[in-house]
């Protein structure tokens, strides 16, 4: 079967780093997404990977690797407007997108 | 500026009584998807569309169905809502179904059966 692995709830503070990892098995792999939402809205997209390697973005990177099944979402000086959901999605062989369901990011001041 | 539009943003209806929720784009894209979220889990898909190629997943009860009458527009019909569908339904859209495409949600519409 499919399946997306991310950490349930996360705690970090102001200012600070914080990693979020995702691993994933799929029926093939066509890129691993990135999606941030906060409480009650919807999914805003943050990153998109498809070869190994770290994407830097402001404050955010995101890293993948293929052969371990691997991402990490980096989030560097927390702001309190960080604290969302971090959903992690990977893109299989149908261009299906299997989403994982989210680790919940809490910023202490 | 170009969006993706939910309406109602909040829906209560009756166990049983059938409803509407609608969707519409400004983006021009190919492809439409329905997705249904409940609290703390992953986004599942419930349809997509490629132009008016309809696509249902597999496990998408048959109380589900979907209507695309154009590019803009697409609709999501609970012909009889259970407790169960209670979820936030997200609409979705994207230029193509390739690996590069990002999926661009509207703000989604949030379900209460009583």
């Amino acid at each position: 079967g499919q399946n997306i692995d991310q950490p349930t709830e996360m705690t970090a503070t102001e200012g600070a780093i914080v990693q979020i990892n995702c691993t994933y098995q799929t029926s093939g792999f066509n890129g691993l997404f990135w999606y941030q939402q906060h409480a009650g809205e919807a999914p805003t997209f943050l990153s998109y990977n498809v070869l190994d390697g770290l994407e830097e973005k402001g404050r955010f990177s995101s890293f993948l690797s293929r052969s371990k099944g691997y991402s990490y979402l980096l989030l560097k000086e927390l702001q309190m407007k960080d604290s969302a959901s971090y959903l992690c999605a990977v893109m299989d062989s149908n261009y299906q997108l299997i989403w994982g369901a989210g680790t919940k990011l809490i910023i202490k001041p | 500026d170009a969006m993706v539009i939910q309406n109602p943003r909040y829906q209560v209806t009756q166990f049983g009584k059938p409803v509407t929720l609608s969707c519409s784009q400004t983006l021009n894209h190919n492809v439409m998807y329905w997705y249904q979220q409940k609290s703390s889990q992953a986004p599942k898909l419930l349809f997509h569309y490629y132009d008016k190629d309809f696509n249902n997943e597999a496990d998408t009860p048959d109380n589900f169905q979907s209507r695309r009458p154009n590019t803009s527009f697409c609709f999501l019909d609970i012909r009889s809502p259970g407790l169960g569908d209670a979820a936030m339904y997200l609409c979705a859209t994207s230029s193509g179904k390739g690996g590069a495409y990002e999926q661009y949600f509207g703000p989604g519409t949030r379900l209460t059966v009583t």
